[in-house]
């Protein structure tokens, strides 16, 4: 089964600190996503890659930057942590739009 | 811009009794739509996806969906449903350029 694998479960950083979350999968998919999940909200896309250097804003970009230099692997960067960025991030790949996204577990962030 | 909008944020019914999710979407072209479900604690599981031929579309765990295009719906159903049933279930959008758009999320709830 596909694997999409996220650097840490959990992380407490502290406001000003540059942040940098890791995404990596194993099935050569093409398409790499980073959203952010708070209770009401639902899944928020920041950005997404649809190929190796290659990166789209999301719905919520501002504040992130992001890097996929090689094809498994999609990093979130957060410039200048601040508290509103304290959330649930999750990463997912998928193959093709046509089809299913496979998720990683998330990684839990607090800014403080 | 293509959006989901999932209009029920919490929805509570007996065990047994069947169920309606609803989502309706925008997308300028024809959509690739899908179904997740997330239980506590746990990652986001696909439940059923559309993207060509038939409109009434089957999934896991009993639930259907049924693909309207003059009503850019995408309801989920279950004829009877089940305590484990109770998760929070999101409706996402895609299509050729790869951007995958979330709904906000209906929790379900289950009464014995």
């Amino acid at each position: 089964d596909v694997k999409v694998t996220q650097s840490s479960r959990y992380l407490v950083k502290r406001t000003g600190e540059k942040v940098f979350l890791e995404c990596v999968q194993d099935m050569d998919h093409e398409n790499m996503f980073w959203y952010r999940q708070d209770p009401g909200l639902g899944l928020r896309l920041i950005y997404f890659s649809y190929d190796v250097k290659m990166k789209e804003k999301g719905d919520i970009p501002e504040g992130y930057s992001v890097s996929r230099e090689k094809k498994e692997r999609f990093s979130l960067i957060l410039e200048s942590a601040s508290t509103n960025q304290t959330s649930m991030y999750l990463c997912a790949s998928s193959l093709s739009g046509s089809e299913r996204a496979f998720f990683g577990q998330g990684t839990r962030l607090t800014v403080v | 811009a293509q959006s989901v909008t999932q209009p029920d944020i919490h929805i509570t019914v007996s065990e047994g009794a069947s169920l309606e999710l609803r989502c309706n979407y925008s997308y300028g072209a024809t959509p690739y739509l899908f179904w997740y479900v997330q239980s506590p604690g746990q990652g986001l599981q696909l439940l059923l996806k559309y993207f060509s031929g038939d409109t009434l579309v089957q999934g896991i765990k009993g639930f259907e969906a049924e693909f309207k295009r003059s009503q850019s719906s995408f309801n989920l159903r279950k004829p009877s449903v089940h305590w484990s049933d109770a998760a929070e279930y999101f409706c996402a959008v895609t299509g050729t350029a790869s951007k995958l758009t979330f709904g906000t999320g209906t929790r379900l709830q289950v009464t014995l």
